[in-house]
């Protein structure tokens, strides 16, 4: 157990649907990262935040946004959903801003669009 | 573009045998490279590189970086059906602070 919290497990949502994507870091981590895995793309960072702020910005598409509340938990929405956007959704997590720093990863969430 | 491409894509070996793993990569502004293993769900961090030449080593499982040709290898020796996983190479950049991932390497370890 990594100790980053990620919640739905599980999702299952029609098209043109919008989603919201809950992830928890661990105890003292300030960065989170939202990262998106399919099966014909692999693994694809999209954004970091760090104590609230947006850090960097991967391969994230508009339709998708993400914030960082004061809490340092995250969510990652996904709207205007197409099946192209079925996939895993993971989050982790690490102490400092440097991507560099040990990431601990989620369990993910899986995304189903219909 | 920036591209990270790994090699083989698949790896089939028996328990006991040694793997080198490759990941050969186009980035610009290069800061780290890491090393990840992902069973069935997350991947969990093996090694970061950020110097030439320098091994990192962990048990059975060693890396190494070669910032001049522009790749790096993972190495697992005496391999055990637990290290059945798909290995991820990952480097990232100065510019924009990106990451990029390759597609990884499918290792099976047969008893």
């Amino acid at each position: 157990d990594s100790g980053v919290t990620q919640t739905p497990k599980h999702l299952i949502t029609a098209t043109g649907q919008r989603v919201t994507l809950r992830c928890s870091p661990r105890s003292g981590d300030l960065s989170v990262y939202w990262y998106q895995q399919s099966l014909d793309q692999g693994l694809q960072f999209l954004i970091q935040y760090y104590n609230g702020e947006e850090r960097a910005k991967g391969n994230i598409l508009e339709r998708f946004s993400a914030q960082q509340f004061p809490d340092l938990h995250s969510e990652l929405n996904l709207s205007s959903l197409e099946l192209g956007d079925s996939a895993l959704y993971f989050c982790a997590s690490s102490r400092g801003q440097a991507v560099s720093y040990e990431q601990y990863f989620g369990p993910g969430t899986r995304l189903t669009v219909t | 573009e920036d591209k990270v491409v790994q090699s083989p894509l698949s790896l089939v070996v028996h328990e006991g045998d040694t793997v080198t793993l490759n990941c050969s990569y186009e980035v610009t502004n290069f800061r780290s490279l890491l090393w990840y293993k992902q069973e069935k769900k997350a991947p969990t961090f093996l090694f970061m590189l950020t110097s030439s030449g320098i091994e990192k080593k962990s048990g059975r499982l060693s890396s190494i970086l070669d910032k001049k040709e522009l790749f790096s290898i993972l190495n697992i020796t005496a391999t055990q059906t637990g290290d059945s996983a798909v290995y991820l190479c990952a480097v990232e950049a100065y510019t924009g602070n990106q990451f990029y991932f390759g597609t990884g390497t499918s290792l099976t370890v047969i008893p």
